[in-house]
């Protein structure tokens, strides 16, 4: 069975920072593309940042660029995000979900999500 | 980046009736890479439809997406009372890959 299991998250004042792990098992992890996705409360989805399987290529919404960073350990099937310079807007669960292997799929597995609280 | 508009927000329908919920795209989603997403509350998503018109693993026959370039359809034939909850449509062909707003789909 296919299981993403997210943890880090918690409550951090602004301008503060976290690191959230994403702890994959029941698939071959190091042949699947990964990403963050976050959903501030009773709002809508909103993507942050993808990693190739390799780890070799990341992108970033801009909410997210030059703030955040994407990695992977494929030897330890974790995926992780480093947050920094966190703002309240950046306030939201923050969801791991797997996108598959050929470059172009849909978000097939999904972790229960991580809440973040930027307050001060 | 591509900005992806669902309407209506709300639509308030029995269990039975059809639903016909829409995504539209500012540019040409790169080869149909638009899926469906369903949440409920408090729950992660899930995907539904896949390449605009693909249905993901043991998602029921009465979800069926259609739909190209720029305006996408998500129809429940016959809705049922699990299927009561929020849609999210999504592109994934081009980064940023882009969230819609969403529906929700209320009892009415």
């Amino acid at each position: 069975e296919v299981q993403l299991v997210e943890s880090g998250g918690g409550l951090v004042q602004p301008g503060g920072s976290l690191r959230l792990s994403c702890a994959a098992s029941g698939f071959t992890f190091s042949n699947y593309e990964m990403n963050w996705v976050r959903q501030a409360p009773g709002k809508g989805l909103e993507w942050v940042s993808y990693i190739s399987a390799s780890g070799t290529t990341q992108y970033y919404a801009d909410s997210a660029k030059g703030r955040f960073t994407i990695s992977r350990d494929n030897a330890k099937n974790s995926l992780y995000l480093q947050m920094n310079s966190l703002r309240d807007e950046d306030t939201a669960v923050y969801y791991c979900a797997s996108s598959g292997y050929s470059g172009f799929d849909p978000f097939d597995n999904w972790g229960q999500g991580t809440l973040v609280t930027v307050s001060s | 980046e591509m900005v992806l508009t669902q309407s209506p927000g709300t639509v308030s329908l029995s269990p039975g009736e059809r639903a016909t919920l829409s995504c539209r795209a500012s540019h040409t989603v790169s080869s149909n890479y638009l899926a469906w997403y369903q949440q409920k509350p408090g729950l992660a998503p899930r995907v539904l439809i896949y390449g605009a018109s693909s249905r993901a693993t043991g998602i029921p026959d009465r979800f069926r997406g259609s739909g190209s370039g720029t305006d996408f359809i998500l129809t429940i034939s016959r809705l049922e009372p699990e299927d009561f909850a929020m849609y999210f449509c999504q592109q994934y062909g081009t980064s940023p890959f882009t969230f819609g707003g969403g529906t929700k789909v209320e009892i009415k």
